[in-house]
């Protein structure tokens, strides 16, 4: 089965500049997820959807963050303004059972 | 809220030398417990699980036992070889209200496996 689908791999941008990433979970997996990778750090859990709801977005800051689900199906996750210390790893995940995970590659973003 | 502790790297180790990664955490209820792994230039890959007290995973030649009563989910291999140099993540799955079931991930540990 193909795996969780995620495009930009790397984004270069400016403070202050706005950018989007997308994703397409794995086949008939209703949750989906997106988490952020600083480096050294482990993924920190930024939004899950059940479907094109919002389970979870508690750690999402959403004066910048903003995320959709609108078909229930792909997503996109978009930081506007972009700061300094956005620059990480965002990981997108599908699952299909609790708690069972398949993580993308990620979408490296570096502010400068 | 939960959390996970893993121990500090870089831990670096001779082949066939026996490999130890210890993991705590601090949950309501009795979480699913993990080890994700991250190859370098990879994506997170799930390793192993166990979904209850006393639960043993085990996926190729590593193992980590569920122990409720020191809250530990240490990761175990017998003999390491180079090929295992990688990061490794003790996450917790979460039981939350309207079926949130993200994972909480500790800060990982960067192994490296000389010849």
């Amino acid at each position: 089965e193909a795996g969780v689908a995620q495009s930009p791999r790397y984004k270069i941008i400016e403070k202050r500049q706005s950018v989007a990433f997308w994703c397409n979970p794995i086949s008939g997996h209703a949750t989906l997820y997106w988490y952020q990778q600083i480096l050294g750090q482990g993924p920190k859990l930024l939004i899950q959807f059940q479907n094109n709801g919002v389970v979870d977005d508690s750690q999402l800051p959403k004066d910048r963050f903003s995320a959709e689900r609108l078909k229930g199906v792909d997503s996109t996750l978009k930081i506007q303004p972009a700061k300094l210390e956005d620059s990480a790893v965002y990981l997108c995940a599908s699952s299909l059972v609790a708690n069972v995970l398949t993580f993308g590659a990620g979408s490296r973003l570096t502010v400068l | 809220g939960n959390s996970v502790t893993q121990m500090e790297g870089p831990v670096t180790l001779s082949e066939e030398a026996f490999l130890t990664i210890n993991c705590t955490y601090t949950a309501t209820g009795y979480p699913s417990l993990f080890w994700y792994v991250q190859y370098p230039g990879e994506g997170l890959q799930l390793l192993l699980k166990a979904t209850k007290a006393d639960d043993k995973g085990s996926n190729k030649g590593f193992e980590a036992t569920y122990r409720k009563e020191t809250t530990s989910f240490h990761l175990e291999k017998g003999s390491v070889q180079v090929s295992d140099s990688a990061v490794y993540f003790c996450a917790l799955g979460n039981i939350g209200g309207g079926g949130a079931d993200g994972l909480t991930f500790g800060k990982g540990t960067h192994l490296i496996i000389q010849p």
